[in-house]
């Protein structure tokens, strides 16, 4: 059973402020980490699909950056808006799974104005 | 671009009933859809892939007589719970790669919107 954990379950934070969120993975056999961002009533929506390790993506004001060597990736927002809140979502996917992603249960986060 | 439908997005129904649930990819083919399955404060769980033309594969202890899944086409795939039982109650989303992202972020998933099955 492949374990995705993610930290925090749950943040509030005030509008400006900079976040983080936490997703450790198993550091054998990766082949890519994604996240996503899921709105309530809606679909989740990705975001970054990481697969080097050290590699740093940015959308925007968010980025993220990945260490599959000690098989953990940080998600970062720069100025959290309103709109912003979500539950975001990151997904583990192990070489030869036949695209099987394994879920963590996501941190939802929510920006007060 | 990229856009996967779902529907219902709730239904409520009877135990011993059984539930059909669509997987539309609007504007690609999808030779491959993920059915996924999430309690509360669980995380998704995939419980099978759906292939186009040919069987689902199912994900260790998913009852596959009981999720019957159907993906006659490129662009739908079917799950239909047969003879739902309350403990079938959960949000139940559909997922597909397009193989030709064309610009896009390579590899990442398109979801539907989920549905919220209640089994009285």
């Amino acid at each position: 059973i492949l374990n995705v954990e993610q930290s925090p379950q749950s943040l509030h934070v005030q509008e400006g402020d900079s976040t983080n969120f936490t997703c450790s993975f198993p550091s054998s056999n990766f082949y890519a980490l994604h996240w996503y961002r899921w709105e309530t009533a809606k679909s989740p929506e990705a975001l970054f699909v990481m697969t080097l390790n050290g590699d740093e993506k940015k959308k925007g004001r968010i980025s993220a950056t990945l260490n599959t060597k000690e098989g953990y990736s940080y998600l970062y927002i720069k100025g959290s808006q309103p709109e912003d809140s979500a539950t975001y979502l990151c997904a583990f996917l192990r070489g030869g799974s036949n695209y099987k992603l394994t879920f963590g249960k996501g941190t939802l986060l929510t920006v007060n104005p | 671009g990229a856009v996967v439908s779902q529907h219902p997005s709730r239904v409520i129904c009877k135990s011993g009933t059984s539930v059909k649930i669509e997987c539309r990819s609007l504007d690609f083919q999808a030779t491959t859809m993920f059915w996924y399955r999430q309690f509360p404060k669980k995380s998704l769980m995939l419980m099978a892939t759906s292939n186009e033309g040919s069987k689902a594969t199912y994900e260790q202890g998913v009852e596959k007589d009981k999720f019957l899944i159907n993906h006659a086409s490129l662009t739908l795939s079917t799950l239909t719970v047969t003879s739902a039982h309350p403990e079938d109650s959960s949000f139940y989303i559909c997922s597909a790669r397009d193989l030709k992202a064309g610009g896009r972020v390579t590899g990442e998933l398109f979801f539907g919107e989920g549905s919220r099955l209640t089994v009285l």
